[in-house]
């Protein structure tokens, strides 16, 4: 089965500085990983996605991840933190017929 | 049209009442899908339609019943809900098969009261 596991439930970076999100998948075959972004009371944006072409994906807003099979890792990247990144950040397997989420990371962006 | 559309944006009903959220996209998505979302929790899938069947229902309570009219329309229909329930309901819709994300809609807030 797929599944996903978000390392950090939390995580606190100041303005400008770069933002990590982890994220350990697990599969039993190559996967198509993706991270959403949900901001306060709204649905889910896609912020990027991993379907087996270029190993290092980039996104919206300036994230980006990589997809390492080594280390069954896809972590969510960005070089400098804006206000505006606050919120909460899903990773996502699909297993063929649904997409499986992690429990997610709450980013907060201090000023 | 690349988006989702789901009204209402906010509900709240009575335990006796009966109401429906109403999904609707028009990119020619040929699967569509339910999920529930509590506070503070990811996303619970609830149904899945692919190609207007049912294809998966993840055991959900007989007082939500889902409908696909057609390939753009996805219902839910409540009745007799419990405050449990309250919840964000989300609508989603996807190429026939998931490997290349959902298009999520921005949910219908539920309050049961």
């Amino acid at each position: 089965a797929q599944s996903v596991t978000q390392l950090d439930s939390h995580v606190s970076v100041s303005e400008g500085t770069p933002v990590l999100l982890r994220c350990n998948y697990s599969s039993s075959y190559s996967p198509s990983l993706f991270w959403y972004v949900q901001h306060p009371n709204k649905g889910l944006q896609l912020l990027l996605k991993y379907t087996s072409a270029a190993t290092l994906v980039k996104g919206i807003n300036g994230f980006e991840a990589e997809f390492k099979k080594s280390e069954t890792s896809f972590h969510l990247t960005k070089p400098s933190a804006h206000m505006s990144d606050a919120a909460e950040y899903f990773c996502v397997v699909s297993d063929g017929n649904k997409l499986v989420f992690g429990a997610g990371t709450i980013l907060r962006v201090k000023s | 049209d690349t988006e989702v559309t789901q009204t209402p944006k906010h509900l709240v009903m009575g335990m006796t009442n009966k109401k429906s959220l109403k999904c609707e996209q028009h990119m020619g998505h040929r699967a569509m899908y339910w999920y529930k979302q509590k506070a503070k929790k990811p996303p619970e899938l609830m149904f899945v339609y692919s190609y207007e069947k049912l294809s998966i229902n993840e055991s959900v309570p007989s007082r939500f019943s889902p409908e696909c009219p057609n390939s753009s329309l996805l219902n839910l229909h409540l009745h007799a809900l419990q405050p449990e329930d309250s919840a964000l309901y989300l609508c989603a819709s996807s190429q026939a098969k998931p490997n290349y994300g959902y298009t999520f809609g921005s949910g219908t807030r539920l309050t049961v009261v």
